[in-house]
């Protein structure tokens, strides 16, 4: 079930640089997407959320970008801090009414000092 | 700030036992759903559950897996005849009043299957 793809394993940054991280879906019916951030041992952490009628949402530091015509959402961490290193997941919904969340596979961001 | 609890955090079974995860989800939410990660791979959905039925189940939950609200505050996974490969990590997770909600997560069971 490749739906939801995070084609980059890892990315490295240099603290106070902007970190994109990026995710393309294949299902035209998704209409929400999440990304979630994660530490080792802990569970997924809520970061920012988009809805399809949207194209831009920011809260903070952090924005995430829609291009539903692409498929494709990235999030975007200006400035990047040392904090921030963590395996990202971007998770997609569907239209039904169950909340199932479909996940990529993560992509390890590293913030360098 | 409230958050979803998971125990054990780590549980260590014998191929063919039974074991029950649980989860106290945050306390005024509707909305309750099981995930799996297994080493080195996606978090996967397993199940969702309102209004104490399943809404959503994925075709891992097969018949071996059952959830469970037993009372106001718990919320259950069961695995009848736990296998080689359900060992993975098990995250519980809950929404408040709808599915279009932040799903919020618990820190896990770790769960390994000998």
């Amino acid at each position: 079930d490749q739906q939801v793809k995070q084609n980059s394993p890892s990315l490295s940054v240099q603290e106070g640089r902007i970190s994109i991280l990026n995710c393309d879906y294949t299902n035209s019916m998704f209409d929400y997407f999440l990304w979630y951030k994660k530490y080792p041992a802990e569970g997924p952490t809520f970061l920012i959320s988009i809805s399809s009628i949207k194209d831009k949402n920011e809260d903070g530091r952090f924005t995430v970008f829609l291009n539903k015509s692409a498929k494709h959402l990235s999030l975007h961490i200006v400035p990047s801090q040392p904090g921030d290193s963590a395996v990202y997941f971007c998770a997609a919904m569907g239209p039904g009414n169950t909340g199932k969340l479909i996940f990529g596979q993560g992509t390890t961001l590293q913030v360098k000092p | 700030e409230p958050e979803v609890t998971q125990t054990p955090s780590h549980q260590v079974t014998q191929m063919g036992q039974e074991v029950i995860l649980r989860c106290v989800p945050i306390s005024n939410h509707l909305y309750f759903y099981w995930y799996r990660q297994i080493l080195g791979q996606k978090v996967e959905f397993l199940v969702s559950f309102y209004n104490n039925e399943i809404s959503e189940k994925s075709e891992i939950f097969d018949d071996q897996f059952s959830v469970e609200r037993p009372d106001g505050s718990n919320f259950t996974l069961k695995i009848r005849s736990t296998k080689l490969e359900d060992s993975a990590m098990y995250f519980c997770a809950s929404t408040r009043q709808g599915v279009r909600e932040t799903q919020y997560f618990g820190p896990g069971t770790r769960l390994l299957v000998l």
